[in-house]
């Protein structure tokens, strides 16, 4: 079975630019959720999609944006970049993060610079 | 609301020696706690997690957990240390009562080095 997918692995951006990431999950999954990582804050939770639909979101700026296609593919949007979004972006798919008797798997990441 | 701290950010280990990686928590009512391993230019993989039943908790790769509700504790444990163990280690909390992916606290994380 594919693991979760995440592309591009590595976006060098500009401030003020917008950036698209993407991540497919294992196929089955429904739940698709985002996080940030960076050394000063840790991880942190973006938001959460489930069949389509966000269903949670973290405390972040509505710069940040993201959607859920039909086959569960998930992309998050940053509009207006600034340098402190440079970080790893992390996306985890379950087939329902609600439940705790399921796993969430976990993508490489893509790495975003922002300069 | 629950809070997790993670002793050392920084741990090394001999190869062969005992791995102890320290998670505190805290949290006003009973939690769910987690430990995930993050190695190089990699995801998270979750290593083990506790929810129910019985306190000793066992994972992947030879890892286990105790959780310790007297001490509010869930230190992660492996009896003989492996050079692909090194890795990032990371805990987590989670309340029982309300579960969600967005619910989970992570510790800062613990970077664990294997000497040879």
């Amino acid at each position: 079975k594919a693991g979760v997918t995440q592309t591009p692995r590595y976006l060098i951006k500009t401030r003020g630019q917008q950036v698209t990431l993407s991540c497919s999950p294992i196929s089955g999954h429904r739940s698709v959720s985002w996080y940030q990582q960076t050394p000063g804050q840790g991880l942190q939770f973006l938001f959460e999609y489930f069949s389509e639909t966000q269903r949670n979101k973290g405390n972040f700026p509505g710069r940040f944006s993201g959607r859920q296609f039909s086959n569960s593919r998930s992309e998050m949007n940053v509009s207006t970049l600034e340098l402190g979004d440079s970080a790893l972006y992390l996306c985890a798919s379950s087939l329902d993060s609600q439940r705790v008797t399921d796993t969430q798997y976990f993508g490489p990441g893509t790495r975003l610079t922002v300069l | 609301a629950q809070s997790v701290t993670q002793l050392g950010s920084h741990v090394s280990v001999s190869e062969g020696a005992l791995v102890l990686l320290r998670c505190n928590y805290s949290s006003s009512v009973p939690p769910y706690l987690f430990w995930y391993v993050q190695y190089p230019n990699q995801g998270l993989q979750l290593l083990l997690k506790y929810t129910t039943g019985a306190t000793l908790v066992k994972g992947i790769n030879g890892f286990e957990a105790e959780f310790k509700k007297s001490e509010t504790s869930f230190h992660l444990t492996k009896p003989s240390a492996h050079m692909s163990d090194a890795a990032e280690y990371f805990c987590a909390v989670s309340d029982q009562s309300n579960f969600g992916n967005e619910k989970l606290t992570f510790g800062t994380g613990t970077r664990l080095t294997i000497i040879p």
